[in-house]
């Protein structure tokens, strides 16, 4: 799977919208890009995943970049409850997904009221 | 709460010790995986079972683990012998099989301390 960069932390103030960014500069053309989050204490979650086209869900929106190489979560309205560790997991989907995600450490995004 | 859940959610254990944890994943998953996380690292991928076979393991899993799922449904994950450094939070996910892509659902963890 290929290596994805993130920044370690970052703020964003209640209401605004939470921008993530993430670098996979070695991503290959049959690898997705994944995100999943962790609150405080709890399992990871799934956010969203996307190949190449932009991607939209009730929980966010994924831009990817037209060479792939890069990539940013977007949580249109922050709220106190999305402070959270988020991870940006780039894997190729052979076998259905059914492989181990392979996770960094991703970026304690912190939301400020 | 994602319908995945873990038993106990707490261990405290002295080294040495033998230990096992439970997951009971979302009933109609035919896919279950355990991973470990350490304070401050993102979740590390142990094994991976498809029904009642475990098809893969990752160097991580010494030969002091050692995880069933006897009959596709719930699975165990045994430590034995354990040591300090396997203090961690132990997480399991479930998912179902199918075309494309598929999303893992993660229960809330067993935290081990081993003293």
């Amino acid at each position: 799977d290929a290596k994805t960069t993130q920044p370690t932390s970052m703020d964003c103030a209640e209401g605004r919208a939470a921008n993530l960014p993430c670098n996979h500069s070695t991503i290959s053309g049959n690898e997705y890009v994944y995100w999943y989050r962790q609150i405080h204490s709890q399992g990871p979650q799934y956010i969203i995943h996307g190949l190449k086209n932009n991607e939209t869900n009730e929980m966010a929106s994924l831009i990817i970049t037209e060479d792939r190489k890069s990539s940013t979560l977007i949580l249109p309205h922050a709220t106190l409850r999305d402070t959270a560790v988020y991870y940006c997991i780039v894997r190729a989907n052979s076998g259905g997904g059914a492989d181990g995600l392979t996770f960094g450490k991703g970026t304690h995004l912190i939301i400020q009221p | 709460d994602t319908g995945v859940s873990q038993d106990p959610r707490h261990k405290i254990t002295k080294r040495g010790q033998n230990v096992t944890f439970r997951c009971d994943p979302i009933s109609e998953h035919n896919r279950l995986y355990w991973y470990r996380q350490t304070l401050g690292q993102g979740p590390e991928f142990l094994t991976y079972f498809q029904n009642e076979a475990q098809l893969e393991k990752s160097r991580l899993l010494s030969d002091r683990f050692s995880a069933e799922r006897p009959k596709g449904s719930f699975s165990t994950l045994e430590i034995q012998r354990t040591e300090q450094g396997d203090s961690a939070m132990y997480l399991c996910a479930s998912s179902r099989q199918g075309a494309g892509v598929n999303e893992q659902f993660f229960g809330p963890g067993t935290r081990l301390t081993v003293l």
